[in-house]
Order: structure tokens, then C-alpha cells, then sequence
């Protein structure tokens, strides 16, 4: 299995700060991942696919980067409402994994 | 508008079963590649099973192969989850899940049902 290794765990920053997560695959997973966005009590929703493209209608202070094993989301000004968790997912094949996780708060 | 309404979740003891049910509305539902992806409560996302649009190739994680088995209707747009053998590990909210047809994107999902695996 392709394990995903997310971090940082959580993270505190202040309103407008830029804020990046990473996320490192255990093997080349060419293009093939996904970064979702998760607030309390609701389901996950996807912000970016591809590694790098935004989905429709997400706002675009939020972006991804990197390919083969190195991934990176980037929210370049955080706002009150970006308060969630975030998870990376790569899709290369199966089994379908997720990073751990970054829990994203506001100092 | 695309919905996914999960239900059959609740509690049951180690070495009972469940039978969950994603019913779905909005969308084709024979033409899509149907997801279970379940979380632990206050743990991460893990993916559990997929069926194809026509209701072949089943696939599973290892955590749960022998023990579930997913199906589905398509006449009555109804995805399965039939959980065997059940955990205390198994205790989640489990959520279908729709990907697009040109990427395994989860794009929609429902919003959950939580199965307990307790004595």
C-alpha cells in the first residue's frame, strides 16, 4: 500500500497568514493526488485534484503543487472560514489512502 | 442535485453484522464507480471498498476483505455495505462516496452513518 505522511499534525496561524501543508508518498504517485478540505460534522469536500488544479467554485487563495512524491497545498491567505481539517489522497491505485490529516486553526 | 443518503448504521456487538445502504438521486447512478470510506470518530479518512457502475469488480482494503461485502441496485440506485464479523475496530461513520468518471476524485459524498461495534 502506498502509505501518505501529512504534516504538519495541526497548525495555528493568524488571519491572512499563508499557510502550507505538505504531503510525501512512499512511491511515485505521478500527478495522481487530491487534497480535501473537512469541517466538523460534515463530509469531505474536494479543493484540488491533480496535485495542482482547483476545483470549480473553490476559491482560488487556495492551491497545490508537486509530482512523484512531494506534494504541497498552500492557502495563501487564511481566512476564519478555511478552520477545518485538510487531508491529502493519492489515487494511483489501490487502496485509495489518505494522509493523516492537518487540522488547521486560528491563533 | 446529486444526494447520497447513507443509513443502517447503529450498534452491535463484536461478531454481529450490519447492512448499510447509500440511497442516491440526482445522477445516473449505473453509470458511476461507487465508494465506502469510513472514519474512525476522531480519526482520518480510510477507504474501505468500490464497485464498478455495473456492479463488478468489487475491491476492498485488506482491513475488511472476507468480512464485507459491497452491492449494488441499480434499479433502485442503491448502493451496499454488508459488514460480517464486525470489530470494535470497525466502529466509524461510514460514508458513500461518487468520483468522477475521469479521476478517482470523491466529489460527492453523503454525509455518514455511524455503526458502533460495542458489548
Amino acid at each position: 500500500d502506498i502509505q501518505m505522511t501529512q504534516s504538519p499534525s495541526s497548525l495555528s496561524a493568524s488571519v491572512g497568514d499563508r499557510v502550507t501543508i505538505t504531503c510525501q508518498a512512499s512511491q511515485d504517485i505521478k500527478k495522481y493526488l487530491n487534497w480535501y478540505q473537512q469541517k466538523p460534522g460534515k463530509a469531505p469536500k474536494l479543493l484540488i485534484y491533480d496535485a495542482s488544479n482547483l476545483e470549480t467554485g473553490v476559491p482560488s487563495r487556495f492551491s497545490g503543487s508537486g509530482s512523484g512524491t512531494d506534494f504541497a497545498f498552500t492557502i495563501s491567505s487564511l481566512q476564519p472560514e478555511d478552520i477545518a481539517t485538510y487531508y491529502c489522497q493519492q489515487y494511483y491505485t489501490l487502496p485509495l489512502t489518505f494522509g493523516g490529516g492537518t487540522k488547521v486553526e486560528i491563533k | 442535485e446529486v444526494q447520497l443518503v447513507e443509513s443502517g448504521g447503529g450498534l452491535v456487538q463484536p461478531g454481529g453484522s450490519l447492512r448499510l445502504s447509500c440511497a442516491a438521486s440526482g445522477f445516473t447512478f449505473s453509470s458511476y464507480r461507487m465508494h465506502w470510506v469510513r472514519q474512525a470518530p476522531g480519526k482520518g479518512l480510510v477507504w474501505v471498498s468500490r464497485i464498478n457502475g455495473d456492479g463488478s469488480s468489487p475491491t476492498y482494503a485488506d482491513s475488511v476483505k472476507g468480512r464485507f461485502t459491497i452491492s449494488r441496485d441499480n434499479a433502485e440506485n442503491t448502493l451496499y455495505l454488508q459488514m460480517n464479523s464486525l470489530r470494535a475496530e470497525d466502529t466509524a461513520v461510514y460514508h458513500c462516496a461518487r468520483v468522477r468518471i475521469s479521476d478517482s476524485s470523491f466529489i460527492y459524498w453523503g454525509q455518514g452513518t455511524l455503526v458502533t461495534v460495542s458489548s
